[in-house]
């Protein structure tokens, strides 16, 4: 049963620290997305990328955020320094292209003192 | 811009009651419409989905049809189970931009109660 992985599950930091978020996307699927979800804001397209490429990233505050893909197997998304209004869940889908449907993470709740 | 509009929650009902969650979008284009669902603590994920106008979506029960002349994309179900509790969140995408973006609606909370 193929699923994107991503971790930590849960991480409890200080303001100004530097968090990083990691994501396993599912074999095969091209197309890697960054999402967060807080009460207020619901859920928010932060970056994607296409074949390891980055395609939009008008989501995500550029002076302290940052999403790679080191490799085919591996997204990531830093926070350099974090702030209390970062505190959320952050998902990780991933898709196959043109196969019109994505699939989450679990998800890392990130809560910034 | 395109949006996606739900119904607020939360929505309680009783076991087998029926289940009517209004979505509404507005789209430049020629969207696919979805429904995901949320349990809680996990992710979302895809319920059902329809790819162009009168297309009825299906699953686990749950039914969805793309109204292009309502703009709407209405959830359904016949007779709602205490597992059907969780947070549902319509979406489109433009696929035919080739952009996969999706654009979420704020989520509905459903509580079902024995």
């Amino acid at each position: 049963d193929a699923r994107v992985t991503q971790t930590p599950r849960h991480k409890v930091t200080e303001m100004g620290q530097e968090v990083t978020m990691r994501c396993q996307p599912i074999l095969g699927h091209n197309t890697v997305f960054w999402y967060r979800q807080t009460m207020m804001q619901g859920l928010e397209l932060l970056a994607y990328f296409r074949n390891r490429a980055p395609l939009d990233d008008s989501g995500m505050p550029k002076d302290r955020f940052s999403a790679e893909m080191p490799d085919a197997t591996l997204a990531t998304l830093k926070i350099q320094p974090s702030e209390p209004r970062d505190s959320a869940v952050y998902f990780c889908a991933s898709e196959r292209d043109n196969y019109n449907e994505q699939f989450f993470g679990p998800g890392t709740r990130l809560t910034v003192l | 811009g395109d949006s996606v509009t739900q119904m607020e929650g939360p929505v309680t009902l009783s076991e087998e009651a029926f289940l009517t969650i209004n979505c509404t979008y507005t789209a430049t284009g020629y969207p696919s419409l979805f429904w995901y669902v949320q349990y809680p603590g996990e992710g979302l994920q895809l319920l059902l989905k329809a790819t162009k106008a009168d297309d009825k979506g299906s699953n686990k029960g749950f039914e969805a049809t793309y109204r292009k002349e309502t703009t709407s994309f209405h959830l359904e179900k016949g007779s709602v189970q205490v597992s059907d509790s969780a947070v549902y969140f319509c979406a489109l995408s433009l696929y035919a931009s080739n952009t996969g973006k999706l654009i979420f609606g704020q989520g509905t909370t459903l509580q079902v109660k024995p």
